[in-house]
């Protein structure tokens, strides 16, 4: 069965470092989806791409995060200086319709957890 | 602007029991879909049920099943014979079917079923 993959699944940090996700998502899903979810609460929208293009990046803190997806495939989310507030878990989501018609339910990878120490 | 309201932060059921969980949306845009999504103590969010914004008929899918009050902007989830396993995060989200098709959660309601 198809999945989302991501890496690392864990990762441990300390303050100003870098750090950087991998997500692959479902071969052929154009739509792809970055969440930052904080212990306790719901996924919160960081950046959402439309094969190689951001479609929406508004609540993605640009001082410090990037993402890309080159060749509109797979895609990274880099964090430079990490703070401690950006310990939480890192989704990524993908979809292969954004249109109606469908459910276009998300299919979501297991996630990358990290600790800013 | 999108927004997704859950008000119901923990709930307990029996084990047996129906239990229903609220959520109610907000959005300009004439055709969206509505979706919740069940998210274990392991991690995972798995995609539960589905609907559109134009459906005529409430969303079902086994025991879960879709309260859509489309005047109210609710879109309740009913769970029916709740089991030890349906303990979990539960997210109600909305997809924007125009535009970017954006896509947000809402902070989830933490179900218990009690044996």
């Amino acid at each position: 069965e198809a999945e989302v993959a991501q890496s690392p699944r864990y990762k441990i940090t300390e303050k100003s470092q870098a750090v950087a996700f991998w997500c692959d998502p479902i071969s052929g899903h154009a739509t792809l989806y970055w969440y930052r979810q904080i212990l306790g609460q719901g996924p919160e929208l960081l950046v959402q791409f439309q094969d190689e293009s951001v479609v929406d990046d508004s609540q993605l803190p640009k001082d410090r995060f990037s993402a890309e997806r080159l060749k509109g495939v797979d895609s990274t989310l880099k964090i430079q200086p990490a703070e401690l507030g950006d310990s939480a878990m890192y989704l990524c989501a993908s979809s292969s319709r954004g249109g109606t018609g469908g459910a276009g339910e998300l299919f979501f990878g297991e996630g990358s957890r990290l600790t800013v120490l | 602007a999108q927004k997704i309201t859950q008000t119901q932060p923990g709930m307990f059921v029996q084990e047996k029991e129906a239990v229903t969980l609220d959520c109610t949306y907000d959005t300009s845009d004439p055709s969206y879909g509505l979706f919740w999504y069940k998210q274990p103590s392991s991690g995972e969010m798995i995609f539960l049920i589905y609907q559109g914004s134009y459906d005529q008929q409430n969303a079902t899918e086994g025991r879960y099943s879709l309260n859509f009050q489309k005047a109210r902007k609710s879109a309740n989830l009913v769970i029916s014979a709740s089991q030890l396993g349906d303990s979990a995060m539960y997210f109600c989200a909305m997809r924007a079917a125009s535009g970017t098709y954006k896509y947000i959660f809402g902070t989830g309601t933490r179900l218990k079923v009690l044996a």
